[in-house]
């Protein structure tokens, strides 16, 4: 299956607010609410940002928050600072029985 | 503290087989689903395999049945055999714990494992 569709890179300077978007199909973002948005530091392992579109695990900052709109999410990260610099992945739950990610956004903070 | 530690990985030639191991600790491993994703090098994360807590298993269409994914709750732990491997299943493989429910995202990543397929 082919990837979801996602910005190469985005930037923002400090204290900024970013989206990133996340395109796919009826078959998976749009017609699930199973979106999730991971941050990935160089050589670390993903960490779940969002999860079900819109919800925040504990101990993320509220800074991060997550939205739908048809076949499309979106992570938006306000009040930009520096270590949020990092690549940023979405997946989606797609029928039947698989997962897509998308291909990632690295976000460069100016 | 919930920790996932793979291990497992190293160099193998196209053709060859691997087993890679994750051993989770800090939570309650039979009632999770558990997950191994991938990465090729400089490239994005692609889903592998998930075995469920009801014993279901979900693989990647693209791997063609050359992967296995299996479970011991006795032992907490999740394993992978990679059978027939190729040069493009070069990839640090991420042993992952979903969030509740199936496919829904993965809350707790393991470090990953190194596999290098190479001649």
């Amino acid at each position: 299956q082919s990837a979801l569709t996602q910005p190469a890179s985005v930037s923002g300077s400090p204290g900024q607010s970013i989206t990133i978007s996340c395109t796919g199909t009826s078959s998976d973002v749009g017609g699930y609410n199973y979106v999730s948005w991971y941050q990935q530091h160089p050589g670390k392992a993903p960490k779940l940002m969002i999860y079900d579109v819109s919800n925040r695990p504990s101990g993320v900052s509220n800074r991060f928050s997550g939205s739908k709109s048809g076949n499309t999410a979106s992570l938006t990260i306000s009040g930009l600072q520096a270590e949020d610099e990092a690549d940023y992945y979405c997946s989606s739950y797609r029928s039947i029985n698989t997962l897509l990610f998308g291909g990632g956004t690295k976000l460069t903070v100016l | 503290e919930v920790q996932m530690v793979e291990s497992g990985g190293g160099l193998v030639e196209p053709g060859g087989s691997l087993r890679l191991s994750c051993a989770a600790s800090g939570f309650p491993f039979s009632t999770y689903n558990m997950n191994w994703v991938r990465q090729a090098p400089g490239k994005g994360l692609e889903w592998v395999s998930s075995f469920t807590n009801d014993n279901y298993i979900y693989n990647a269409d693209s791997l063609k049945g050359r992967f296995t994914i299996s479970r011991d709750n006795s032992k907490n732990s999740l394993y992978l055999q990679m059978n027939s491997l190729r040069v493009e299943d070069t990839a640090v493989y991420y042993c992952a714990r979903s969030v509740a429910g199936t496919l829904r995202g993965f809350d707790y990543w393991g470090q990953g494992t190194l596999v290098t397929v190479s001649s």
